[in-house]
């Protein structure tokens, strides 16, 4: 069963705007901890934020804040002032459970900024 | 501080031929993980290392990929012998240890398999 759910198409976001990418995930474990990852045309994989399950607060990362919410299991990623550079492959994942550091990842959401 | 180092960047050959790829995890990092990611797919763990023992590779296809990471630092990911499917992206990560929270990848090195 997938575990992290990324299904937007492909975005276009004019430069300096604000864009939300969607996350869902499924778990039964109580303690997980939820990723953001930048992959640009280069190939590495980037870390931009972390949410842990039992954080009351939602992250935040300079331009980043991710949007969690528990109840509904969704972990939605803000991206503030869109910048050129800002242009890639984002991708959400999931780690279960203390001690265990696999990730599952979705499949993530492709954004273009337009100037 | 030095990132994640993966080489080659960039590999082509040909089926039922044989590839190995190196990874050198940044410095102190104590955990090293190997990742499988396909064309439009996100990454998929193959293996994870700590120091020199391996915690987790149930998703490795162990009948033709092998890894190795034999002094606790770099590693080294080999495919014998390679099929059509196994053209993807193969980024190494690591991380201070197994309990820390962020993985921090390499620029990944790109397999065509013809």
């Amino acid at each position: 069963a997938q575990k992290i759910t990324q299904t937007q198409p492909g975005m276009f976001v004019q430069e300096k705007e604000a864009v939300t990418l969607d996350c869902t995930y499924d778990t039964s474990d109580q303690s997980y901890g939820l990723f953001w990852y930048k992959q640009p045309s280069s190939g590495e994989m980037i870390f931009l934020i972390y949410q842990g399950s039992y954080d009351e607060q939602n992250a935040t990362e300079g331009r980043y804040s991710l949007n969690f919410q528990k109840a509904r299991k969704s972990a939605n990623l803000v991206i503030s002032a869109s910048q050129l550079g800002d242009s890639a492959m984002y991708f959400c994942a999931m780690r279960e459970g203390p001690g265990n550091n696999r990730l599952a990842f979705g499949k993530g959401n492709q954004v273009v900024v337009i100037p | 501080e030095a990132g994640v180092a993966q080489s080659p960047r960039y590999k082509i050959i040909e089926k039922r031929q044989s590839v190995a790829f190196w990874c050198n995890p940044i410095s102190g990092h104590a955990t090293l993980y190997w990742y499988q990611q396909i064309l439009g797919q996100g990454p998929k763990l193959l293996i994870q290392f700590q120091n020199n023992g391996v915690v987790d590779d149930s998703q490795l296809p162990k009948d033709r990929f092998s890894a190795e990471r034999l002094k606790g630092v770099d590693s080294t990911l080999k495919i014998q012998p390679a099929k059509l499917e196994d053209s993807a992206v193969y980024l190494c990560a690591s991380s201070l240890d197994t309990l820390a929270e962020t993985q921090y990848f390499g620029p990944g090195t790109r397999l065509l398999v013809l």
